[in-house]
């Protein structure tokens, strides 16, 4: 059983940066096919896909939203088994519930398993 | 990269079927067959429903179906039951970015 965990501080000053980490248990990060994904929600709003990382060939690739792409990053740490955001020059737009989740297939065919999801807030 | 349009509510009555419509235009849900569907419950993470247009993951009951017509891909939730109250979330792979979601529709038991 695959799971995700999200885990980073609930509160960010604007202007700084937002970094969350996800945790995963029963799939590992550098398995092919699996596209490790986040996606937020701001608050009474629909979803909105972030970005994902996965792993071909030995290299890590990384695909971002167009909107976010200039203050997006993403990473893998192989050895604790998780990947992470990281949000430069945030706004109260920033402002969401922030979910990890497994994509499946290049063109993400679905998102099978995500975690519980982490409200951060974005004030002074 | 525009949201899908969904209605913003469908409401139906216990054992009814509803469908929620899903519109993108042929550079997504058009183009391919890589729609899918979540249902969300307030406070909680979206769960997988449906994916490749019509493909139920184990476990979801067969009364949740896909399908697609041109640029509109469709849920039916035959047999309603009052656990269907939730948000559903259509979503597609967009030749502008890897993923598109819709603007998600309430779906109310009467």
């Amino acid at each position: 059983q695959v799971q995700l965990q999200e885990s980073g501080p609930g509160l960010v000053k604007p202007s700084q940066t937002l970094s969350l980490t996800c945790n995963v248990s029963g799939a590992s990060v550098s398995a092919g096919d699996n596209y490790w994904s986040w996606i937020r929600q701001h608050p009474g709003k629909g979803l909105e896909w972030i970005g994902y990382i996965y792993y071909s060939g030995g290299t890590y690739y990384t695909y971002y939203n167009p909107s976010l792409t200039s203050r997006l990053t993403m990473s893998v740490d192989t050895s604790k088994n998780h990947f992470s955001l990281n949000l430069t020059s945030v706004t109260a737009a920033d402002t969401a519930v922030y979910y990890c989740a497994r994509g499946q297939g290049f063109l993400l065919e679905k998102f099978d398993y995500w975690g519980l999801g982490t409200l951060v807030t974005v004030s002074s | 990269q525009s949201a899908l349009t969904q209605p913003a509510s469908v409401s139906g009555s216990p054992g009814q079927s509803i469908t929620i419509s899903c519109t993108g235009t042929s550079s997504d849900v058009g183009g391919y067959k890589y729609v899918s569907w979540y249902q969300q419950y307030p406070g909680r993470a979206p769960k997988l429903l449906i994916y490749g247009v019509t493909n139920r993951p184990s476990g979801v009951s067969n009364r949740f179906s896909g399908s697609k017509s041109g640029n509109t891909a469709s849920l039916t939730i035959s047999g309603l039951q009052s656990d269907d109250e939730a948000d559903y979330y259509c979503s597609s792979y967009s030749s502008g970015t890897p993923c598109v979601f819709g603007t998600g529709t309430k779906v109310t038991v009467v």
